[in-house]
Parts: structure tokens; C-alpha cells; sequence
């Protein structure tokens, strides 16, 4: 069963196109992380959000939790190339310590 | 600080063999997770560690088991290996009591 239902899935846009990639669920998350993974890496951590209605800006990306807590929202505001890779949400919850539920991601590609 | 590491980063073994894969997390981190990651399933939940202690566990057959040792390292071991596998396996680490998981690089296990 999948929890955290991503869209789209695949993402091509031009360099400088906003976008905005959503996570939904039908249960409440303690907390959602956001990650970025590259080709043969690991995922990379971008924000974690606890608060129901929380928003967190790192320079031109927003994240945005939902005041319910079941969804959440990823906004990259004029892409870049280097935006490039496979974008994660992760779900967690206070009585299942590290336990994360991942959606199935979205293949972000930014063409110059 | 040193992130989080994982060896070997490469791995080629046949059916029916076993595995053992080894994480070191970061320096004061007390959680250690598994995720095994494949294109069909993306990112699944194996189990946790904490202070030596498995504190979670995903829904994955006994064939998959692991263990951490008192200065947080982990290993993970799958026995009477099959095809289906093949994956990227993640290791994370996390703050006791946070969130946050921070991701090693990986191993990629390959079985013909």
C-alpha cells in the first residue's frame, strides 16, 4: 500500500519554469522530509517540516506542510539545470522512530 | 563531520548465496536505518537500530536481518539470495529523538 502518493512523477521543463511537486496522503505524518537524490547516490536531505501549515524557504525553493498534515508541497521557483534528479517526500511519525514512508518520487529534468 | 558511509559500494552475488553489507554513521548519530530502493518499489523500509536494540522492522522476509554494535555501526545481511534482490540498499542515520536521516551513498547488490 502506498501512503504518499507523489505527482507528477516525471517533470521535463526549460531552465527558469517553475514547478511544483506534491506529496498526498490520507494519514497524518508527524513530520515530512524532503530529499533529492541523484544517479547512484544517496538520497540528500533538503528540509524536514513538523508543523501543520508550516512553510520553509531554502533560497529558490518553498515547502509548504499541510495544516492537516497529510500533504505537502515542494515549489522551485525559476529551475536550473543543476535542479536536475529525483525528488523524495518522506513521511514519519513520533511513535515509529526512524521509520520513514517514501512516495515514489518525481524525475525532475531541467533543460538549459 | 563525516556522513554517513557504506561498503562495499558494489556487489555481485548468485542466487542463494548470502550478503553482508556494513554502514557507519555519522559520528554521534545512535539510529541506524535500512531502506532497500528499486525502480519498481522505490524506497522500502527494512528496520532500525538503536543503541544496539532493533526498533522497527518493515515488511520484509526473515531472510533479511541486521545487527549494530555498541559504537553504532551496523550490518545488514540477506541470506539465500534471490534475483528479485537486486537493489540499491541505503543505509541512514539519525539524531536520537530527530527526525532528520541522512543517507550513505549506497550499496548497489547485483544477483545473477
Amino acid at each position: 500500500t502506498q501512503l504518499l502518493e507523489q505527482s507528477p512523477q516525471f517533470l521535463s521543463i526549460q531552465e527558469g519554469e517553475n514547478l511544483t511537486v506534491y506529496c498526498n496522503s490520507s494519514s497524518v505524518f508527524s513530520s515530512l522530509q524532503w530529499y533529492r537524490q541523484e544517479p547512484g547516490e544517496g538520497p540528500v536531505l533538503l528540509v524536514t517540516v513538523v508543523t501543520g501549515g508550516e512553510v520553509k524557504k531554502l533560497k529558490r525553493l518553498t515547502f509548504q506542510f499541510g495544516d492537516a498534515r497529510k500533504d505537502s508541497s515542494l515549489h522551485i521557483t525559476a529551475a536550473q539545470p543543476g535542479d536536475t534528479g529525483l525528488y523524495l517526500c518522506a513521511g514519519g511519525r513520533y511513535n515509529q522512530g526512524g521509520k520513514l514512508i517514501f512516495g515514489q518520487g518525481t524525475e525532475l529534468s531541467v533543460k538549459p | 563531520k563525516a556522513g554517513v558511509t557504506q561498503t562495499p559500494r558494489y556487489l555481485i552475488k548468485t542466487r542463494g548465496q548470502q550478503v553482508t553489507l556494513s554502514c557507519s554513521p555519522i559520528s554521534g548519530h545512535r539510529s541506524v536505518s535500512w531502506y532497500q530502493q528499486t525502480p519498481g518499489q522505490g524506497l522500502q523500509f527494512l528496520f532500525e537500530y538503536f543503541s544496539e536494540t532493533q526498533r522497527n522492522k518493515g515488511n520484509f522476509p526473515g531472510r533479511f536481518s541486521g545487527r549494530q554494535f555498541s559504537n553504532s555501526r551496523s550490518e545488514m545481511n540477506v541470506s539465500t539470495l534471490e534475483l528479485g534482490d537486486s537493489a540499491l540498499y541505503l543505509c541512514a542515520s539519525s539524531p536520537a529523538f530527530l527526525y532528520e536521516q541522512y543517507f550513505g551513498p549506497g550499496t548497489r547488490l547485483t544477483v545473477t
